[in-house]
């Protein structure tokens, strides 16, 4: 149990272009979840998987954001056409579907910055 | 529609005292409740977590938390401050009764523990 992943730590873009984040979860977790969290906030809901179908979507989650999981496994989350308002740290958790088991666990998160 | 509100956005406690955090929480059915820790630029460490059975519920570094139905509460507790608690901490709930299981958060209590 290596824990949740994330690549990149930090990126830094300017407005307008697209950025991607990848998310490894614990193995056989089934659950995958992506958070936002801007500063002086709690995490907030963007959207989880189970498996590969992405089961909800928060409204948070506007046209120019869009995730994906394949296969299953890693997760990926798309930002295009950045804004300045997208800037915040970017959190994947992962959650097994085991009994009794409804913590989740999360990865050290990407810091995204638009300038 | 769940929600969490945590009273108080800075503690500051000298070390070797009492530290308590303040969570209410409103949810429409018996709630899942956690107390997460984040140390700066790092993703969320699960400290403690009560989905039913016994109301106190003991956790990792020494934290404690009850959660009292009468009251929406869920604090978090330690009888004795150490430096190393210094870090934000984010009380969260889940709903046990969908199926989706997100996190709703609070807006965080950052703990400073002076010497």
């Amino acid at each position: 149990d290596t824990g949740v992943s994330q690549d990149p730590r930090h990126k830094i873009t300017k407005r307008g272009q697209n950025v991607t984040f990848r998310c490894d979860p614990i193995s056989e977790h089934n659950r995958l979840y992506w958070y936002r969290q801007t500063l002086g906030q709690g995490p907030e809901f963007l959207t989880y998987f189970q498996n590969e179908a992405q089961l909800e979507k928060s409204r948070l989650l506007s046209d120019r954001f869009s995730a994906e999981r394949p296969k299953g496994s890693f997760s990926t989350l798309e930002i295009q056409r950045t804004e300045q308002g997208d800037s915040a740290m970017y959190l994947c958790a992962s959650r097994s579907l085991a009994p009794s088991s409804y913590e989740q666990y999360f990865g050290p998160g990407t810091r995204l910055t638009v300038t | 529609a769940q929600s969490v509100t945590q009273l108080g956005s800075h503690v500051s406690v000298s070390e070797g005292a009492l530290v308590l955090l303040r969570c209410n929480y409103s949810s429409s059915v018996p709630p899942y409740l956690f107390w997460y820790v984040q140390y700066p630029n790092q993703g969320l460490q699960l400290l403690l977590k009560y989905t039913t059975g016994a109301t106190l519920v003991k956790g990792i570094n020494g934290f404690e938390a009850e959660f009292k139905k009468s009251e929406t509460s869920f604090h978090l507790t330690k009888p004795s401050a150490h430096m190393s608690d210094a870090a934000e901490y984010f009380c969260a709930v889940s709903n046990s009764g969908g199926s989706n299981y997100k996190l709703t958060f609070g807006k965080g209590t950052l703990l400073t523990v002076n010497p």
